[in-house]
């Protein structure tokens, strides 16, 4: 069964950095893409960056200058590194498969002080 | 980038009606190497992760029910939901799956009337 579930810090504290992992299964990171989706809250959906199967990543390029995504492949997981941290990064994080689907429950992460 | 502009951004109905949301993209997403149109549906339902419905336009996810039809092609597809059920209700969004940045509409809310 294809399951991806991402973890991280509930809160963070503006310009800090956020660090996230996403920790899959039942399929293997070289054969497959994961994507990073985010979600302000009751806003729509923001496509942030991929990892690809082959270790190469593609980024949006709002985000590039602050975002990085690296991976372990003997762990299943994929990580999201995003530094510079404003209010405005509030939302859920996803992980997602191909971009496509499944998706992971979300992670929710607040900007506070 | 590639835009992608929903419509509407809500709507109303009556369970058992058919309804239709618009998603239209600000170029073409049909592949002149397959033929085939980059664009995917996703259902997503109040504190749970999307779901996709769709892709490549047309083809429905498995399990999804036969009552979510997709259509279209280059710039302009349609999500067409028949029989509209009370499980229906929630938030709807296309995504071209063609290029990078992967965009998102901006989603439809669907409520009951």
């Amino acid at each position: 069964q294809v399951q991806l579930k991402e973890s991280g810090p509930g809160l963070v504290q503006p310009s800090q950095t956020l660090s996230l992992t996403c920790t899959v299964s039942g399929f293997s990171l070289t054969s497959y893409n994961v994507h990073w989706v985010r979600q302000p809250p009751g806003k729509g959906l923001e496509w942030m960056g991929r990892m690809r199967y082959n270790g190469d990543t593609s980024y949006n390029s709002a985000l590039k200058s602050r975002l990085s995504i690296s991976r372990d492949t003997s762990k299943n997981q994929v990580f999201l590194k995003m530094n510079s941290l404003q209010t405005d990064d509030t939302g859920t994080y996803y992980c997602t498969r191909d971009g496509l689907g499944p998706w992971g429950q979300g992670v929710m992460v607040t900007v506070s002080s | 980038d590639i835009v992608m502009t929903q419509s509407p951004s809500s709507l109303a109905v009556s369970a058992g009606e058919t309804v239709t949301i618009n998603c239209k993209s600000s170029q073409s997403l049909l592949s002149s190497g397959n033929q085939k149109n980059y664009l995917a549906w996703y259902q997503q339902k109040p504190g749970q992760s999307p779901k996709l419905l769709i892709y490549l336009a047309s083809t429905r996810e498995s399990g999804v029910p036969d009552r979510f039809i997709g259509s279209g092609s280059g710039t302009d597809f349609t999500l067409t939901i028949s029989s509209v059920q009370a499980e229906d209700l929630a938030d709807y969004y296309c995504q071209q799956h063609y290029s990078y940045p992967r965009t998102f509409g901006g989603g439809t809310k669907l409520e009951l009337k």
